[in-house]
């Protein structure tokens, strides 16, 4: 079965700073990828997402995601990160021909203005 | 659309009691999936079912059953429930099971 490593669980950081956040999955075939936001209260949301073709994604909110094959990782970023980007970021990988989802144990991201 | 609801919102159970979690979505959606939400842990599978009538196991099962009827209900049942499932409860549905999952707003139980 696959999983999937997430690192820095705390991250703190002030507004416009960089965010990068890492993504390591072990599973070697054909993976689909995501990352998914919890805001306080809420409930989870696709942030983005990879099945196949470039493997720079863009999702909402101005963040992206690179997909390395060879690394097995698929690390989310952000160039300049605001107060309402403060949430839970969690990674999933679902693998070819398995029935499950799963997720890392999340980045809880505090943006301090 | 409605998408993935879930009720109740709140639920404080005694240890031994049984309830059922209930999950719908009306996007016809054949994938659902139940997780549970513990602080530092991330998600973790309960179970899911890839259509009306089949159902699996997840990574996390024991003490929990699942049955799918219907493609739009998916409820959870406790059986007799633990301090140890005190936890925030999410159903998930999508197209297929490759697809983006669309999550609801949760259930947060308390077992005393």
């Amino acid at each position: 079965a696959q999983s999937v490593s997430q690192h820095n669980h705390h991250v703190i950081l002030s507004e416009a700073a960089s965010l990068e956040l890492g993504c390591n999955y072990s599973y070697g075939g054909t993976v689909n990828l995501f990352w998914y936001v919890q805001y306080p209260g809420q409930h989870l949301q696709l942030l983005l997402k990879y099945f196949s073709g470039d493997p720079l994604v863009k999702g909402i909110k101005g963040f992206e995601a690179e997909f390395i094959k060879s690394k097995f990782s698929f690390n989310l970023r952000k160039p300049s990160v605001q107060w309402s980007d403060t949430a839970e970021y969690f990674c999933a990988v679902m693998a070819y021909g398995n029935n499950r989802l799963a997720f890392g144990k999340g980045n809880q991201v505090v943006v301090i203005p | 659309n409605a998408g993935v609801t879930q009720t109740p919102k709140f639920q404080v159970l005694k240890t031994g009691q049984s309830m059922t979690l209930q999950c719908a979505q009306d996007m016809n959606h054949e994938y659902m999936s139940w997780y549970r939400q513990d602080p530092g842990m991330g998600l973790r599978l309960i179970h899911y079912s890839v259509g009306a009538g089949i159902t699996d196991q997840g990574e996390v099962p024991n003490g929990y059953n699942v049955s799918r009827s219907t493609t739009e209900d998916f409820p959870l049942r406790l059986l007799s429930a633990a301090p140890s499932q005190t936890s925030v409860y999410f159903c998930a549905s999508s197209y297929s099971k490759e697809y983006e999952q669309f999550f609801g707003p949760g259930t947060r139980l308390t077992v005393l």
